[in-house]
């Protein structure tokens, strides 16, 4: 049981690429998350889904889009990355009265 | 101000003494409330809900204050392996999408 997990592990990006963040889970849930974490500043919700097929935004959602591929797969892009956006990406699954959160995305954006 | 405020520490503790720290919330309809803990670069994990009657969970001891808003993290006998960031997690209204992260309280747990 693989849980939550997200690819790549690590990216460094130039201002201007654009690249898709990848999560998966394999616990059947419903509701699924994209957070980022910066130093001192906590989770931040950037956009969530609550079922397949639809997806609302969170606290800080510019500059993301997401897709809400089928019920496994909830995939976070980045068209055109800034250097604000470095940060850790989280990808998390919520079951009942828990959120299940995968290993993480470390981007850098130079 | 933040929704969520905890103290960053960190907190040096050694090995088999007690611990607390609290964790502040502003809105007073919070619904449920949680701790997680964080391992440096990893992911967060539940570490225990926290319920209004309080509870415990072997060495750790969570406790809701609603009246002053505020929910408390207790670890006796601490182990080196309890050194961690713990995050204090409120849902503003029992609904998904409405997480809120406290930036977490750095414990470091010293032989």
């Amino acid at each position: 049981n693989a849980g939550v997990t997200q690819t790549p592990k690590f990216q460094v990006l130039k201002t201007g690429q654009s690249m898709t963040l990848q999560c998966a889970q394999d616990m059947n849930h419903n509701s699924m998350y994209w957070y980022r974490q910066d130093p001192g500043m906590g989770l931040r919700l950037i956009y969530y889904s609550a079922s397949e097929g639809t997806t609302d935004k969170g606290e800080v959602p510019n500059g993301y889009n997401v897709s809400r591929l089928n019920k496994r797969e909830f995939s976070l892009r980045l068209e055109s990355a800034a250097p604000s956006q470095t940060s850790v990406y989280f990808c998390a699954s919520e079951g009942v009265a828990e959120q299940y959160f995968g290993p993480g995305t470390r981007l850098t954006v130079t | 101000r933040k929704e969520v405020e905890q103290d960053p520490g960190p907190f040096n503790v050694p090995e088999g003494a007690t611990v607390a720290f609290n964790c502040t919330y502003s809105n007073s309809a919070s619904q449920s409330f949680f701790w997680y803990r964080q391992d440096c670069r990893k992911e967060p994990k539940l570490l225990m809900s926290v319920y209004s009657s309080g509870n415990e969970d072997g060495r750790f001891t969570a406790q809701l204050n609603r009246a002053s808003q505020y929910i408390s993290l207790l670890i006796r006998d601490s182990k080196l392996s309890d050194s961690a960031t713990y995050l204090c997690v409120v849902n503003m209204d029992d609904s998904w999408g409405k997480f809120q992260f406290g930036a977490g309280t750095q414990v470091v747990v010293t032989p």
